[in-house]
């Protein structure tokens, strides 16, 4: 079971360009979480998916972000026109089921410069 | 709206010490709550998940307890090592999506 397979590690962008951040859940695994990591604060959630559904988006800023979860292949955290606002680590979280261990990938460090 | 703090920030023990971290939160109205270690560069890893029913769990070294009723919870590390040094997080999770509420966490240098 090769985990949570978050990819790439590292992504460099200009101001204005677009940000594609995948995650491949846990195998069996059908929840998907993202939350983003600033400097020096915690982690705050951004989304929950299952697979063709969007569940709770609460923590997504209203422009510029978007999520999803295919029926095949991996989530897809989506940043359009970055801003150096949005440099930060985003980690991917998969769940099996209700009230079980979360399990994170190693997460993609975005700068935007 | 739900706040998870942890005291201490940062933690610096000798080698087999044994140390306690704290974790509170504001609204006892939880689903359960894990506690992570998150080492530099990398993702977290779940040390222990306790649920809202439950007052303690254990693994190994590792004992957490939760006292929902005060918004507390512990981690207590029996005879410390180097290798233990991390950033541990406290998150809670509420009901329905069970997204999780995270402390900025403890950050514990081990000495050896």
């Amino acid at each position: 079971n090769a985990g949570v397979m978050q990819n790439p590690r590292h992504l460099v962008r200009r101001r204005g360009q677009e940000a594609r951040l995948r995650c491949s859940p846990m195998k069996g695994h059908s929840h998907v979480y993202w939350y983003r990591q600033l400097p020096e604060e915690g982690l705050k959630f951004m989304v929950y998916l299952q697979k063709e559904n969007i569940i709770d988006e609460s923590g997504m800023p209203k422009e510029r972000f978007s999520a999803e979860f295919p029926k095949e292949g991996p989530s897809i955290l989506r940043i359009q026109q970055v801003v150096r606002g949005d440099s930060a680590a985003y980690f991917c979280a998969s769940l099996r089921g209700s009230n079980e261990k979360l399990f994170f990938g190693s997460g993609t460090q975005l700068s935007v410069l | 709206k739900q706040e998870v703090t942890q005291i201490p920030a940062a933690l610096s023990v000798p080698e087999g010490e044994n140390l306690v971290l704290n974790c509170s939160f504001t609204d006892s109205a939880i689903y359960n709550l894990q506690w992570f270690r998150q080492d530099p560069g990398k993702g977290l890893t779940s040390l222990l998940l306790i649920q809202s029913s439950q007052r303690e769990q254990t693994s190994g070294r590792l004992n957490a307890s939760l006292d929902k009723s005060s918004g507390r919870s512990t981690l207590y590390i029996a005879a410390s090592q180097p290798g233990d040094s991390a950033t541990y997080l406290c998150a809670v999770a509420q009901g329905g999506s069970e997204k999780l509420v995270f402390g900025k966490g403890t950050k514990l240098t081990v000495n050896p």
